[in-house]
């Protein structure tokens, strides 16, 4: 069964400081990379995607990285900010043996910023 | 603002009492989803629904089911709930499909099943 491994579980970070979420994943055939974030109370909204033929993609403060042959997909916050604080979720999106998309999320990531 | 309504907001319910878990979209969004998240798990999906009269199982289907009478509303009921239930509920809905255009979620249902 198709499983994404997403780390740290937690992670602390000082205000201006680079945050770095990792998400492994099993197999080889993906469509679709995206990233979620989540605010206390909240449901999860979509921050960021990325596509397997782009290895980068920059939003802002916010990127997401793609290597393929480490099968490894990562978020960076560059000068991380308290409003940062958050929930983040790598997911990704594979056809499966019966030609139907599953999406599947990681276990999350709970960012702490401090001031 | 137009998107998700969940209700309830939060819920304490009995073991084997059924309940059924609202959830309407204002988007026309084709596609809807349940997920529960829980602590070290990520967002795992129980059910969903491409169109309007369709559903299918999604990874942790067993105790639930939906159904998707028209384009706006998927309730989710737990007809007998146990205490393994007892998780934060969200609903979610894209245009296209889950691999096409983004999910937007609901602000979620808290529910302890005891």
């Amino acid at each position: 069964q198709q499983q994404v491994k997403q780390s740290p579980q937690s992670l602390i970070v000082q205000k201006g400081g680079i945050s770095i979420i990792n998400c492994a994943y099993e197999n080889t055939a993906f469509d679709y990379f995206p990233w979620y974030q989540q605010f206390p109370g909240k449901g999860p909204a979509l921050l960021i995607a990325i596509r397997p033929d782009v290895s980068e993609k920059k939003e802002g403060r916010f990127t997401i990285s793609f290597n393929k042959s480490a099968k490894q997909f990562s978020l960076h916050i560059m000068d991380s900010q308290p409003g940062d604080s958050a929930t983040y979720f790598c997911a990704l999106y594979f056809q499966t043996i019966s030609n139907t998309g599953k999406l599947i999320f990681g276990q999350g990531t709970t960012l702490q910023v401090k001031p | 603002t137009a998107g998700i309504t969940q209700a309830p907001t939060s819920q304490i319910l009995a073991a084997g009492r059924s309940m059924t878990l609202r959830c309407t979209q204002d988007m026309r969004h084709n596609a809807m989803y349940w997920y529960r998240q829980d602590l070290g798990l990520g967002l795992r999906l129980i059910h969903y629904s491409n169109t309007a009269g369709t559903t299918g199982k999604g990874e942790v289907p067993d105790g639930y089911s939906v159904s998707r009478a028209n384009t706006d509303d998927f309730p989710l009921t737990l007809a007998s709930a146990v205490p393994s239930q007892t998780s934060v509920y969200f609903c979610a809905s894209s245009d296209r499909g889950q691999g096409v255009s983004p999910l937007h979620f609901g602000n979620g249902t808290r529910l302890t099943v005891t």
